[in-house]
């Protein structure tokens, strides 16, 4: 499986932008890159995905990188429910399940 | 769209009864359905993966014998744990992907998890 790298943990303050930095230097051509988020005791939940061009969606952005070898999930205001480790994964187009790394925990500051 | 749902969301059991949890897609066809599991503190270990009418995969380390998994419809899946122990204690979540979704058929939809802990 590609491999995904993310910081650790990341600190925001509530109703700022959250950038969050994922690199996948040895992505595929054929690899989506995805992201999902984790609350406490809750499954894992879909926030946006994207292959080459950066996506928009209601919870998130997704841009990605020219090259596709890093993307960054930006929020665009923090909330105190936006608490979570947000995980970045490439998956392809098959059926081969998605592979969770160790995510970058959100901490939001009110 | 896209849920994906879990029962029991808890459920304790002593030492050597076995547990079933089962797992729907409830407004889609899940043509394959995940399960992981997760310790306190890690993050998800995908066990198995099963697509409809067939027998599931089992990643490396899982005993098959132990996590029954069955897939007997595009909407039901469920794991047993045989004769549990303490050691089986985690949070088993599952995962749907299917047809049906609008706008992709790649990405997975997670349940919201089971809490299992053996005495």
């Amino acid at each position: 499986d590609a491999k995904t790298t993310q910081p650790n943990s990341m600190e925001s303050n509530e109703e700022e932008p959250v950038h969050l930095p994922c690199n996948h230097s040895t992505i595929s051509g054929t690899d989506y890159i995805h992201w999902y988020r984790q609350l406490p005791s809750q499954g894992p939940e879909y926030v946006i995905h994207g292959l080459t061009s950066n996506v928009n969606n209601r919870m998130a952005s997704l841009a990605i990188a020219e090259d596709r070898k890093s993307s960054t999930l930006i929020l665009h205001r923090a909330t105190l429910r936006d608490a979570a480790v947000y995980y970045c994964i490439l998956g392809d187009s098959g059926n081969t399940p998605l592979v969770f790394g160790k995510g970058t925990r959100l901490s939001v500051i009110a | 769209g896209a849920v994906v749902s879990q029962h029991p969301s808890r459920v304790i059991c002593k030492s050597g009864t076995s547990v079933k949890i089962e797992c729907r897609s409830l407004d889609f066809q899940a043509t394959t359905m995940f399960w992981y599991r997760q310790f306190p503190k890690q993050s998800l270990m995908l066990m198995a993966t099963s697509n409809e009418g067939s027998k599931a995969t089992y990643e490396q380390g899982v005993e098959k014998d132990k996590f029954l998994i069955n897939h007997a419809s595009l909407t039901l899946s469920t794991l047993t744990v045989t004769s549990a122990h303490p050691e089986d204690s985690s949070f088993y979540i599952c995962s749907a992907r299917g047809a049906g979704l609008a706008g992709s058929t790649y990405e997975q939809y997670f349940g919201p998890g089971t809490r299992l802990t053996v005495t």
